[in-house]
């Protein structure tokens, strides 16, 4: 079945680690996106991309960092300078043609314990 | 700066009410607007997807409209189930950037 995989689902996090958050999509999606949801914030763009090697920041790139070695994976780095990262973080894909629906995978919970 | 607002933010019917969420966008430059559901703790699931060339869809008790020049779009739920209790998301996907903007949501309760 096509879908997006987001791993791990929960992920925990110490003061001043780095953690990487996985998004895999099997779709043929060329464009790819992430996003954080705090409760009452709705969803906030971190980066996106159309295609394989490039990428734009979103409304809240600082903290993060992400690469988009294949057009399959974009996987999203937390570094030690985003200052609040417990959030849920949501990745999404869809087709480049403006046409398509965007699918979404089932999310990861980040904390910082 | 694109901004996607939806109203109202909370909703509480009865079972078997219809009912319409709305979302409303600032920039008409956009390529499609589509409607999500998201159920706690999960992802988000599509619902409907509207063309910018488009005036409405349709998916069984579903119905969405979209008057792009006025920067609004509804959805419209027909005799709602308690299942049907969820949040309810729009995105536009902005023409130009090519960025999906989301709006805060309407947190719906079904009541039996």
């Amino acid at each position: 079945d096509g879908g997006i995989t987001q791993s791990p689902k929960y992920l925990f996090r110490k003061e001043g680690q780095n953690v990487t958050l996985s998004c895999e999509q099997n779709l043929n999606h060329d464009a790819m996106y992430w996003y954080r949801q705090d409760p009452g914030q709705g969803l906030r763009l971190i980066y996106y991309s159309q295609i394989v090697n490039d990428f734009q920041k979103g409304d809240i790139a600082e903290g993060y960092s992400v690469s988009r070695e294949k057009k399959e994976s974009f996987p999203l780095t937390v570094t030690s300078a985003q200052k609040n990262p417990t959030a849920f973080y949501l990745c999404a894909s869809t087709n480049r043609d403006r046409r398509s629906e965007a699918f979404f995978g089932q999310g990861t919970r980040l904390t910082v314990v | 700066k694109q901004e996607v607002t939806q109203i109202p933010a909370a909703l509480s019917v009865p079972e078997g009410e219809n009912l319409v969420l709305n979302c409303s966008f600032t920039d008409s430059a956009i390529y499609n607007l589509q409607w999500f559901r998201q159920d706690p703790g999960k992802g988000l699931t599509s619902l409907l997807l509207i063309q910018s060339s488009q005036r409405e869809q349709t998916s069984g008790r579903l119905n969405a409209s979209l008057d792009k020049s006025s920067g609004r779009s509804t959805l419209y739920i027909a005799a709602s189930q308690p299942g049907d209790s969820a949040t309810y998301l729009c995105a536009v996907l902005q023409g130009g950037s090519e960025k999906l903007v989301f709006g805060k949501g309407t947190k719906l309760t079904v009541n039996p």
